[in-house]
């Protein structure tokens, strides 16, 4: 079955960048979209079709894809940044939706 | 108000079965495709199923498939999961979700139904 690779987790100190990578064969096919997890919290999505961000979404969040790797960046990370991203794609078919792994970033 | 209502979840033994419900409102239901979403403590997301807008198609994650069914009654604005041969490691939290809107740059989430299987 499809995977998407993210590493486990990224560290930032705040107002630096933080980017977090998602590896998938389909990826230069199919659009990557990436959520915000909060612990016990429904997930939020920051970026949209690669590189769209959603009303609302802080303008520190942007996306990029190149190939087989979609990247999410957060410029000038803020305490609040701090909890777990996932990408999410489709496989080939377009039918079998995928996460990633999750990264879990901390901001310290 | 736009929002989607998990219910339905609870302990089992391995090996029985439930259905979970995911109520919406605030948006036209039967125009948008659904899926469920589950995250098992302390681990990632992994998408579940997804069932078209009018229920025409179905597919499923490669856990599940054979056990689980996604269904959805759009008179009523609700979602199903008919999960049966229940394993410990369908022990999650279970989401619903619509499929993300280009037009409205959204997709929306409910609170998620804890489902525990276990002796």
């Amino acid at each position: 079955s499809y995977e998407l690779t993210q590493p486990p987790s990224v560290s930032v100190s705040p107002g630096q960048t933080a980017r977090i990578t998602c590896s998938g064969d389909a990826l230069p096919k199919k659009f990557a979209f990436w959520y915000q997890q909060q612990s016990g919290q429904a997930p939020v999505l920051v970026i949209y079709e690669d590189n769209k961000r959603p009303s609302g979404i802080p303008e520190r969040f942007s996306g990029s894809s190149s190939g087989t790797m979609a990247t999410l960046t957060i410029s000038g990370a803020q305490e609040e940044d701090e909890a777990d991203y996932y990408c999410y794609s489709t496989d080939s078919s377009g039918n079998h939706k995928v996460f990633g792994s999750g990264t879990k970033v901390t901001v310290l | 108000q736009v929002q989607l209502v998990e219910s339905g979840g609870g302990v089992v033994q391995p090996g029985r079965s439930l259905r979970l419900s995911c109520t919406a409102s605030g948006f036209t239901f039967n125009t948008y495709g659904m899926h469920w979403v589950r995250q098992a403590p302390g681990k990632g997301l992994e998408w579940v199923a997804v069932i078209w807008y009018d229920g025409s198609n179905k597919y499923y994650a490669d856990s599940v498939k054979g056990r689980f069914t996604i269904s959805r009654d759009n008179s009523k604005n609700t979602l199903f999961l008919q999960m049966n041969s229940l394993r410990a490691e369908d022990t999650a939290v279970y989401f619903c979700a619509r499929d993300f809107a280009p037009a409205d740059e959204s997709d929306i989430w409910g609170q998620g139904t804890m489902v525990t299987v276990s002796s």
